[in-house]
């Protein structure tokens, strides 16, 4: 099992730029969630989904879209980059059961200037 | 603010000796707590996990102590070796339904030859 991927692993955009980060997983978890987590900080949840078609807000939702088409793909969408999104985005997925971990990926770096 | 973010507190300890890092949390219905090991450019990974029915729990090498009376939480890591180098954060989340992550600022530890 590959675990939990993401798609790309660096990416810089200009400012007003738009962009979609893959994430998937191949464990067939039912949950999946997007994290930013900046400078000397813990993650912060942006958006999570308990089920493909379904997603729901987080701590930070605004300037972020998600999608769930398919169960194994979480995918988070900026429509128009600001350089306050700076910041590493992590995808994590999750079983339904209520004692198993969240397994994170390896994060995307992204820069807007 | 985001300076206070930007300096991540920080515990040095010789190789070999324990290392205590503590947490405090912020919602006291909160009744399942999580630490989390991030290496560098990499994402958090699992380290131990404990329900608010419980005060410890231990693993291999670590140990966590849960004091729901002044929301604190504690993870001891026993013979500190070089490969524990790491920043450790502490999370709380609802043990039901999407297990929404709320995560401290992290601690770093360093291990000193």
């Amino acid at each position: 099992n590959a675990g939990v991927t993401q798609t790309p692993k660096f990416r810089v955009l200009k400012t007003g730029q738009s962009m979609t980060l893959l994430c998937a997983q191949d464990m067939n978890h039912e949950y999946m969630y997007w994290y930013r987590q900046d400078p000397g900080m813990g993650l912060r949840l942006i958006h999570y989904s308990v089920g493909e078609g379904t997603t729901a807000k987080g701590e930070v939702p605004d300037g972020y879209n998600v999608s769930r088409l398919k169960k194994q793909n979480f995918l988070l969408g900026l429509e128009s980059a600001a350089p306050s999104q700076t910041s590493v985005y992590f995808c994590a997925s999750r079983r339904l059961a209520g004692d198993d971990e969240q397994y994170f990926g390896p994060g995307t770096r992204l820069t807007v200037t | 603010g985001e300076s206070v973010g930007l300096h991540l507190p920080t515990l040095s300890v010789q190789e070999g000796d324990n290392s205590i890092i503590n947490c405090a949390y912020s919602n006291s219905a909160s009744d399942y707590f999580i630490w989390y090991k991030q290496e560098s450019g990499k994402g958090p990974q699992f380290i131990i996990d404990i329900r608010s029915n419980m005060d410890k729990r231990q693993g291999q090498r670590v140990t966590v102590l849960l004091n729901k009376t002044v929301k604190h939480l504690s993870l001891q890591i026993a013979a500190t070796q070089p490969g524990d180098s790491a920043v450790y954060f502490c999370a709380e989340t609802l043990i039901q339904g999407a297990q929404k992550l709320v995560f401290g600022q992290g601690t770093r530890l360093t291990i000193n030859p």
